[in-house]
């Protein structure tokens, strides 16, 4: 168990739909990190926040967004959702000195798009 | 652009054999590498490996770092069934973003 939560397990919904994916960091650390992981892309970094603030974004589309609220617990969600974002949704954290401290990583949420 | 490339994607082997695992990276702005272990669900850290050329060991896993060639092995010796997983080798960019290869699917076989 890594210490990091993350909530729901499991989500069924439909296209066009929209979804909220939360996730609580291990205690003590302040950034939190999400991937997505599908078949055919493997894992993929999406955005990460440091103590409520937004440092860095990779593939993320525009149709999803996330905040890290002043607990530190960080919400991702989607909307409009298609097919193809059926996937693993991960969350991991890290204290982040800026060294590059190791993440560890939730348990996931497993979305899927009928 | 960024990558991460693992070899061999899959990889079959009897109780009891050593394996190495391949890791090799094109990646700007390398802070370090890092193995994880997945095996239903969410990845589990290994190593994280900073310097080059010196190992890290945890029991019968044991991984390498080299910054001059851009690759790093991981090894496990004695394997066991329980050792069955996907083996996700992460480049930190940045100390912010994980960058991941592909995987190896590694099943030991009874």
């Amino acid at each position: 168990d890594s210490g990091v939560t993350q909530t729901p397990k499991h989500l069924i919904t439909a296209t066009g739909q929209r979804v909220t994916l939360r996730c609580s960091p291990r205690s003590g650390d302040l950034s939190v990190y999400w991937y997505q992981q599908s078949l055919d892309q493997g894992l993929q970094f999406l955005i990460q926040y440091y103590n409520g603030e937004e440092r860095a974004k990779g593939n993320i589309l525009e149709r999803f967004s996330a905040q890290q609220f002043p607990d530190l617990h960080s919400e991702l969600n989607l909307s409009s959702l298609e097919l193809g974002d059926s996937a693993l949704y991960f969350c991991a954290s890290s204290d982040w000195t800026g060294w590059g401290d190791t993440q560890y990583f939730g348990p996931g949420t497993r979305l899927t798009v009928l | 652009e960024d990558k991460v490339v693992q070899s061999p994607l899959s990889l079959v082997v009897h109780e009891g054999d050593t394996v190495t695992l391949n890791c090799s990276y094109e990646v700007t702005n390398f802070r370090s590498l890092l193995w994880y272990k997945q095996e239903k669900k969410a990845p589990t850290f290994l190593f994280m490996l900073t310097s080059s050329g010196i190992e890290k060991k945890s029991g019968r896993l044991s991984s390498i770092l080299d910054k001059k060639e851009l690759f790093s092995i991981l090894n496990i010796t004695a394997t066991q069934t329980g050792d069955s997983a996907v083996y996700l080798c992460a480049v930190l960019q940045g100390a912010q973003k994980l960058v991941f290869g592909q995987g190896t699917r590694l099943t030991i076989n009874p």
